[in-house]
């Protein structure tokens, strides 16, 4: 079976523009979650999807927002971009929600805001 | 809110030898779950070993083991028989039980393996 998947792999874009990244979950996975990783730190909790509904959201500004389609893939849109924006951005999916089921994570898309 | 520290930003280790990352954590709850995750240079976040608080044997997964602390709240990474792909960002990880997914990361610690 194909691991967490995500596009684009690489993005460059401008202050102030909008992007949109994509993520497919592993199949049989109901929930997704978004990170966002700076260089040198650990990743930060954006936010989280299970059944198309909105089940988490991290300390981030309304720039950012999510969505899960019925095939439980999901976007995460930022608008306004910063150039603090620029960062590593993974996706993780999971069985389900609030069960304790095993987070998988894919390669991430890495963007950069000139 | 919790918060997860990692104070070794970087270790090495001996290829075949054992290395311990060290990894503290602050929480008033008393059910969580904590993980390692590596993150090699390719930027995917793998899953190492996962612990959950109320089980007080320490999990293992082949060369991988914890010894979890829970009064002390400390939660360190064994690895025996190091090898050279072991090298990689180390991230300690928590978890509430229940609510959402989310995952609250240390800074890391990146372990170098020498042959």
């Amino acid at each position: 079976d194909a691991g967490v998947t995500q596009s684009p792999t690489h993005l460059i874009k401008t202050r102030g523009q909008q992007v949109t990244l994509r993520c497919s979950p592993i199949s049989g996975h109901k929930s997704v979650s978004w990170y966002q990783q700076v260089l040198g730190q650990g990743p930060q909790f954006i936010f989280q999807y299970y059944e198309k509904e909105e089940r988490g959201r991290g300390n981030f500004p309304d720039r950012f927002s999510a969505r899960q389609f019925p095939n439980y893939s999901s976007e995460l849109n930022v608008n306004a971009l910063l150039l603090g924006d620029s960062a590593l951005y993974l996706c993780a999916s999971s069985l389900a929600s609030g069960v304790g089921e095993k987070l998988l994570f894919g390669s991430g898309t890495q963007l950069s805001v000139l | 809110a919790q918060t997860v520290t990692q104070s070794q930003p970087e270790m090495s280790v001996q290829e075949a030898e054992t290395v311990t990352l060290s990894c503290t954590y602050d929480t008033s709850e008393s059910d969580y779950y904590l993980f390692w995750y590596k993150q090699p240079p390719s930027r995917q976040m793998i899953l190492v070993i996962r612990q959950e608080a109320y089980k007080q044997q320490n999990a293992t997964e082949n060369r991988f083991s914890v010894n979890f602390q829970k009064a002390a709240k400390s939660f360190s990474l064994k690895i025996s028989d190091s090898q050279l792909g072991d090298a990689a960002m180390y991230f300690c990880a928590y978890r509430s039980w229940g609510g959402s997914e989310k995952l609250v990361f240390g800074k890391g610690t990146k372990l170098t393996v020498n042959p």
